[in-house]
């Protein structure tokens, strides 16, 4: 089957611009993640879509964080305006729906690579 | 809140040999997941295994394995018979059964094999 698709790869942008990542989760999964991966660190989870309903929003700056899943499918994030601190790896991933036997199991992304300048 | 904690930042083993990584970490529930993930220079993370709490048995998939020690609240991971493949960063991560999906990652311990 095929994987969780991002793009782009990389950005780079200056400081106070905006930027947006696209994700494509694997056809069939009903839940979608975004996490932000900090350089020398674990990835912290931003955002995570049931369907197209959000689930938990609880970590994303939403000062300055969006996000949207279209028809329960693609999923874009958006930082406006972008800080130096925004500068991270931000993967994207997808899950079937709740079961036991296979909870915990996400499928990832290659992620985007945003450095703020 | 629950956190993760890898005290390895770098561990090094030469092919064919045996690594372990350690994990711990800090929970008052009694019902959760732990999880190792793996991170090579793709960067797309790979499920390596999964560990259900209630389970005593310890989780094994062909050559990794953990030692789960639920008490201690520590979680290892053994590489056996390592290949240059196996060189990424391991993550070590918790999930919640209250919180499906959300994963806490530990700050990664990054594993070189050498020939």
């Amino acid at each position: 089957e095929a994987g969780v698709a991002q793009s782009p790869r990389y950005k780079i942008i200056e400081k106070r611009q905006s930027v947006a990542f696209w994700c494509n989760p694997i056809s069939g999964h009903a839940t979608l993640y975004w996490y932000q991966q900090i350089l020398g660190q674990g990835p912290k989870l931003l955002i995570q879509f049931q369907n197209n309903g959000v689930v938990d929003d609880s970590q994303l700056p939403k000062d300055r964080f969006s996000a949207e899943r279209l028809k329960g499918v693609d999923s874009t994030l958006k930082i406006q305006p972008a800080k130096l601190e925004d500068s991270a790896v931000y993967l994207c991933a997808s899950s079937p729906d709740r079961d036991s036997n296979r909870g915990g199991k996400l499928f990832f992304g290659s992620g985007t690579q945003l450095s703020v300048l | 809140a629950q956190t993760v904690t890898q005290s390895q930042p770098e561990m090094s083993v030469q092919e064919a040999e045996t690594v372990t990584l350690s994990c711990t970490y800090d929970t008052s529930e009694n019902n959760y997941y732990l999880f190792w993930y793996k991170q090579p220079p793709s960067r797309q993370m790979i499920l390596v295994i999964r560990q259900e709490a209630y389970k005593q048995q310890n989780a094994t998939e062909n050559r990794f394995s953990v030692n789960f020690q639920k008490a201690a609240k520590s979680f290892s991971l053994k590489i056996s018979d390592s290949q240059l493949g196996d060189t990424a960063m391991y993550f070590c991560a918790f999930m919640s059964s209250g919180s499906w999906g959300k994963l806490q990652f530990g700050a990664g311990t990054q594993v070189v094999v050498t020939p």
